[in-house]
């Protein structure tokens, strides 16, 4: 079974750009998590899909958005970009989960590096 | 709000050593925890699932533990290798949200 994929793995961009950023999740699995991790913050929950809709989402400012499609894939999106904005964005995807359940097991994929100059 | 912590932060060992990495987490109403390795730029490598109503789990030379009533966790590593030279972080979900909160994570060398 292929894991989860991220597209591109890196970007470079400028302040006041947006970025968008894919996940293709395990086969099968319908929960898709974002996750961005800094340096001085570690690893920061994002939001999180489950079959088109987001069920639980972070503390983050309204410039960070998602979307899932029926295949499951996701995007993020990063409008006008800050210089700490620069992070590995990872998803993770589960197979389970009911809402307010508990997941099975995540598996992330290799992320997506992001540079903003 | 659920606070993930573990010690120790960087940990340096000869190769054949067996280790414990600690995780601690401020909400014992959690469904399960979740153990990860991440190396250099690269994306999480889960390790081992543990679910609240569980006490232990072993894959291999590791074996994690959970005791969900004073929250703490200990993940624990025989024989280690220099190939076990990465971060380990661990992930706690809390009860009826879709969600994880990591802890900062114990950056682990193994010199041979």
């Amino acid at each position: 079974k292929a894991g989860v994929t991220q597209t591109p793995r890196y970007l470079i961009k400028t302040r006041g750009q947006q970025v968008t950023l894919s996940c293709s999740p395990i086969s099968g699995h319908r929960s898709v998590s974002w996750y961005q991790q800094t340096p001085g913050q570690g690893l920061q929950f994002l939001f999180e899909y489950f079959s088109e809709t987001q069920r639980n989402k972070g503390n983050f400012p309204g410039r960070f958005s998602g979307r899932q499609f029926s295949n499951s894939r996701s995007e993020m999106n990063v409008s006008t970009l800050e210089l700490g904005d620069s992070a590995l964005y990872l998803c993770a995807s589960s197979s389970h989960v009911a809402a307010g359940g508990p997941y099975n097991e995540q598996f992330f994929g290799p992320g997506t590096r992001l540079t903003v100059l | 709000k659920q606070e993930v912590t573990q010690i120790p932060a960087a940990l340096s060992v000869p190769e054949g050593e067996n280790l414990v990495l600690n995780c601690s987490f401020t909400d014992s109403a959690i469904y399960n925890l979740q153990w990860f390795r991440q190396d250099p730029g690269k994306g999480l490598t889960s390790l081992l699932l543990i679910q609240s109503s569980q006490r232990e789990q072993t894959s291999g030379r590791l074996n994690a533990s959970l005791d969900k009533s004073s929250g703490r966790s200990t993940l624990y590593i025989a024989a280690s290798q220099p190939g076990d030279s990465a971060t380990y972080l661990c992930a706690v979900q809390p009860e009826n949200f879709n969600k994880f909160y990591f802890g900062s994570g114990t950056k682990l060398n193994v010199k041979p």
